[in-house]
């Protein structure tokens, strides 16, 4: 079974520019995630989506971002225009139907974004 | 609101030696809670999880966390450490809202095996 796939792994772009950043996650699983981990800081929740429906988008930092999920399946975060803040690497996960507090969330080897 | 603290940023052990990385939590609620892995190159990977049954734990790899409730501790530890083990170790608890599940990390800490 393939784990979810990130792409790209690396990303430079300029302050101004934009960025799309893409998340498979495991086939047949509903619950998908967005984290990101800023330089030295923990890793913070974005948003999830349950199948196409954005459930909770409580962590998204301000309107630059946007997260999209395609027919419930592959989902897309676009970053514009990306400030340099913005920087650090952003996981995705993805977990199979339900949302109980014990389920284990399969994470992304991440995107690691650099805002120059 | 949840919180984790992982203590110290940076661990170094000697191959064979006892490793121990610290995890606090603050919780209002019966918590949940999760280590994970990273290697480098790779996602973080599950190594154990806490859903209040028995409060040892025991994961994959040899480690295993300890439950308590009295210290809100989830301390996570391996008897040996293994030059394989140096990775990056993340504690967290999960919270529902608006109905949907979300993990809260501590900062992270890295672990390195020294030869």
């Amino acid at each position: 079974e393939a784990g979810v796939t990130q792409f790209p792994s690396h990303s430079v772009i300029e302050k101004g520019q934009t960025v799309t950043l893409r998340c498979d996650p495991i086939s047949g699983h509903d619950n998908l995630y967005w984290y990101r981990r800023v330089m030295g800081k923990e890793i913070k929740f974005l948003l999830h989506f349950v199948k196409e429906s954005k459930q909770d988008e409580s962590g998204m930092p301000n309107n630059r971002f946007l997260a999209e999920r395609t027919g419930g399946t592959y989902s897309t975060l676009k970053v514009q225009p990306a400030e340099l803040e913005d920087s650090g690497v952003y996981f995705c996960a993805s977990s199979p139907q339900g949302t109980g507090r014990d389920y284990e969330q399969y994470f992304g080897p991440g995107t690691r974004l650099t805002v120059t | 609101a949840q919180s984790v603290t992982q203590l110290g940023s940076h661990v170094s052990v000697s191959e064979g030696a006892l490793v121990l990385l610290r995890c606090n939590y603050s919780s209002s609620v019966p918590p949940y809670l999760f280590w994970y892995v990273q290697y480098p190159n790779q996602g973080l990977q599950l190594l154990l999880k806490y859903t209040s049954a028995a409060t040892l734990v025991k994961g994959i790899n040899g480690f295993e966390a300890e439950f308590k409730k009295s210290e809100t501790s989830f301390h996570l530890t391996k008897p040996s450490a293994h030059m394989s083990d140096a990775a990056e170790y993340f504690c967290a608890v999960s919270e529902v809202a608006f109905g949907a599940q979300k993990l809260v990390f501590g900062q992270g800490t890295r672990l390195t095996i020294n030869p």
